[in-house]
């Protein structure tokens, strides 16, 4: 029972690399979305996806790429890290867009930019 | 517009008292509520959420939550803490019927939960 797995769990980069942050889920879920979270803060939308080849910004989309080419697979991608990129990310997936359908998080991925 | 403010950044307990984390929302349409739990260096996991049916509304581990429409809150109690309850607890608020991204949850900025033996 797998849910929504993420991918590396702790990750340095220096200033201006690349990195993609993996995200899958076996739920057969449509949506799917990347929040950051910051200390002493909630978490923030990054990107969301509604399903397989379409996404759309979040609250905070800038520094950062999504592709979403199958149901279960949204990677997020960092093109030049900066230091204001260090954050905990989380990916997440949920059946529907009803407000109260339960949204499954992924265990979070520790990413700190030098 | 919507938002949610937990009152404390912090609470500490002793182990077997009562546990009561204060939730207040603010919200233009119904919303539904919800009761994240974080453990150190993992991801969140629903201990409730309330959508619209029972005030109160009862979660995992002993957890419950009344969802109260004149206070606009949603404060989260347990009678008796245990150890294993330390952690960090979010509060989130969306929309029932929401036009946009259901994806716009709104987070309070957490509260942390010490347990002492």
């Amino acid at each position: 029972n797998a849910g929504v797995t993420q991918t590396p769990k702790f990750r340095i980069l220096k200033i201006g690399q690349s990195m993609t942050l993996q995200c899958t889920q076996d739920m057969n879920h449509n949506y799917m979305y990347w929040y950051r979270q910051d200390p002493g803060m909630g978490l923030k939308l990054i990107y969301y996806s509604v399903g397989a080849g379409i996404t759309d910004k979040g609250e905070v989309p800038n520094g950062y790429n999504v592709s979403r080419s199958t149901t279960e697979d949204f990677p997020l991608r960092l093109e030049l890290a900066a230091p204001s990129q260090t954050s905990v990310y989380f990916c997440a997936s949920s059946y529907s867009r009803e407000g109260g359908n339960t949204i499954y998080f992924g265990e979070g991925s520790w990413l700190t930019v030098v | 517009a919507q938002s949610v403010t937990q009152l404390d950044s912090h609470v500490s307990v002793s182990e077997g008292t009562p546990v009561l984390l204060r939730c207040n929302y603010s919200s233009s349409y119904s919303p539904s509520l919800f009761w994240y739990v974080q453990h150190p260096n993992k991801g969140l996991q629903l201990l409730l959420k309330y959508t619209s049916a029972a005030t109160l509304v009862k979660g995992i581990n002993g957890f419950e939550a009344e969802f109260k429409k004149s206070e606009t809150s949603f404060h989260l109690t347990k009678p008796s803490a245990h150890m294993s309850d330390a952690a960090e607890y979010f509060c989130v608020v969306t929309h029932m019927n929401y036009g946009g991204s259901q994806g716009n949850l709104i987070f309070g900025k957490g509260t942390k939960l010490s347990v002492k033996p």
